[in-house]
């Protein structure tokens, strides 16, 4: 069974960068697998920051800050923050095509800001 | 204003059944893929199944294929998610969510499943 992985947990200090990976267990996450990100604070449904991330170009959901941004860096997919600030604080899950219309979310990584 | 409403959620024993709908407003709701996505308590989100905007196109995350059916009627703006031998483990919230743009853009605020004996 393929699996999505995520850091399960990242610390980072106010006005730090940190970037948040998405692999899968067998295989690579790449363009093809349209990756996304979604940021939830708890009792809120997640919303969208980053999708159809490639190695070249992202796009940044409506209203989302620039300092979110998403890559392709070997193998994975990531989504790096710029000037880390303390509403950061939440859970991060990527989203990945793994072909014949089947969806996976990663396990999640709860980021702390301090 | 875009809304997702999802009802349907409770109490039910192990073994049994439920149907969840999702009723939505606000967009052309024949337009657009329609998902659900469940999230247990404490725990990630895990993607269930999906359905396009004809029903041509069905598709279900392994775990779910053969107990869980999606459907929808664009008559009644409307998704559904028949969810049949429930165990335990499909304790959770439901979200009802939109494929927008190569991404979830709108959610519902999901209804509550508690399978328990």
């Amino acid at each position: 069974q393929t699996v999505v992985t995520q850091e399960p947990s990242f610390s980072v200090s106010p006005g730090g960068t940190v970037t948040l990976t998405c692999g899968l267990n067998s295989g690579s996450v790449s363009s093809s697998s349209y990756p996304s990100w979604y940021q939830q604070f708890p009792g809120q449904a997640p919303r969208t920051l980053i999708y159809s991330t490639n190695s070249r170009t992202n796009s940044r959901a409506s209203g989302v800050p620039d300092r979110f941004s998403g890559s392709i860096l070997g193998n994975k997919a990531a989504l790096t923050i710029t000037g880390a600030q303390t509403d950061d604080e939440s859970d991060y899950y990527c989203f990945v095509y793994l072909g014949g219309g089947i969806w996976v979310f990663g396990g999640g990584t709860k980021l702390t800001v301090l | 204003e875009v809304q997702l409403v999802e009802s349907g959620g409770g109490l039910v024993k192990p073994g049994g059944s439920l149907r969840l709908s999702c009723v939505v407003s606000g967009f052309s709701f024949d337009s657009y893929t329609m998902n659900w996505v469940r999230q247990a308590p404490g725990k990630g989100l895990e993607w269930i199944a999906s359905i396009s905007k004809s029903s041509d196109y069905i598709y279900y995350a392994d775990l779910m294929r053969g107990r869980f059916t999606i459907s929808r009627d664009n008559a009644k703006n409307s998704v559904y998610l028949q969810m049949d031998s429930l165990r335990a483990e499909d304790t959770a919230l439901y979200y009802c969510v939109r494929w927008g743009n190569w991404n979830y853009d709108y959610w519902g605020q999901g209804t509550l499943v508690t399978v328990s004996s």
